[in-house]
């Protein structure tokens, strides 16, 4: 069974500092996915990875796959209360046909 | 609006009561799935289906069944809840050749 796990588990920060969520496994993956949830809703796909080394930006956010595809990291500069909320990873080996192993998450509160 | 639609949203049962949990997508996607999170557990599997026609077990299958009504639609059935399937159930989809999950809202579903 391969395992997805996220650390830190519970981050809370002032709105403006910079953090980093990482997602560790010990499984190689052909793609790697970060989604983040609100309250009473459904994850919301945020960017996909699927080069070992792989950096791609969304705005504020940074995020990039191991060399050896087995983790990832996401960075947010100067976060904002807008970026509360739930965010997990999920690893992925059969594009197209998904069966996506989920992380454990990362809930983040930011403080206005 | 296009999506993966899902209901009841809230639903509390009784311990050996049955239920079904209705999925619906609109964007023809070939994939779908039945996801069921918990508290310090990410996103657990229950049952996928490749394609219309087909469905396998997931990570956590016992206790459920599933029914891939047409491309559209895919089911879960609890057909004697137990206290250990409260819990908030998702409902999955995605297209062949792409990455990345679309979600539906959740089934929020105590079993007391």
């Amino acid at each position: 069974t391969q395992l997805l796990e996220q650390s830190p588990q519970f981050l809370s920060i002032q709105e403006g500092e910079n953090l980093t969520v990482y997602c560790n496994s010990s499984s190689v993956f052909s793609s790697l996915q970060w989604y983040r949830q609100e309250p009473g809703e459904g994850p919301v796909l945020l960017v996909t990875v699927v080069t070992g080394g792989e950096v791609k930006k969304l705005k504020r956010l940074t995020f990039q796959f191991g060399d050896a595809r087995k983790d990832s990291s996401l960075h947010i500069t100067a976060a904002q209360p807008g970026d509360t909320g739930l965010y997990l990873c999920a690893g992925g080996n059969n594009f197209g046909n998904e069966k996506l192993t989920f992380g454990t998450g990362t809930r983040l509160t930011i403080i206005p | 609006n296009a999506g993966v639609t899902q209901t009841p949203k809230f639903q509390v049962l009784k311990t050996g009561q049955s239920m079904t949990l209705q999925c619906a997508q609109d964007m023809n996607h070939n994939s779908m799935y039945w996801y069921r999170q918990d508290p310090g557990m990410g996103l657990r599997l229950i049952y996928y289906s490749a394609s219309e026609g087909t469905t396998d077990k997931g990570e956590v299958p016992n206790g459920y069944n599933v029914s891939r009504l047409n491309k559209r639609e895919f089911s879960l059935r609890l057909e004697s809840a137990a206290p250990s399937q409260t819990s908030v159930y998702f409902c999955a989809s995605i297209d062949r050749g792409a990455y990345g999950y679309t979600f539906g809202s959740g089934t929020r579903l105590t079993v007391v």
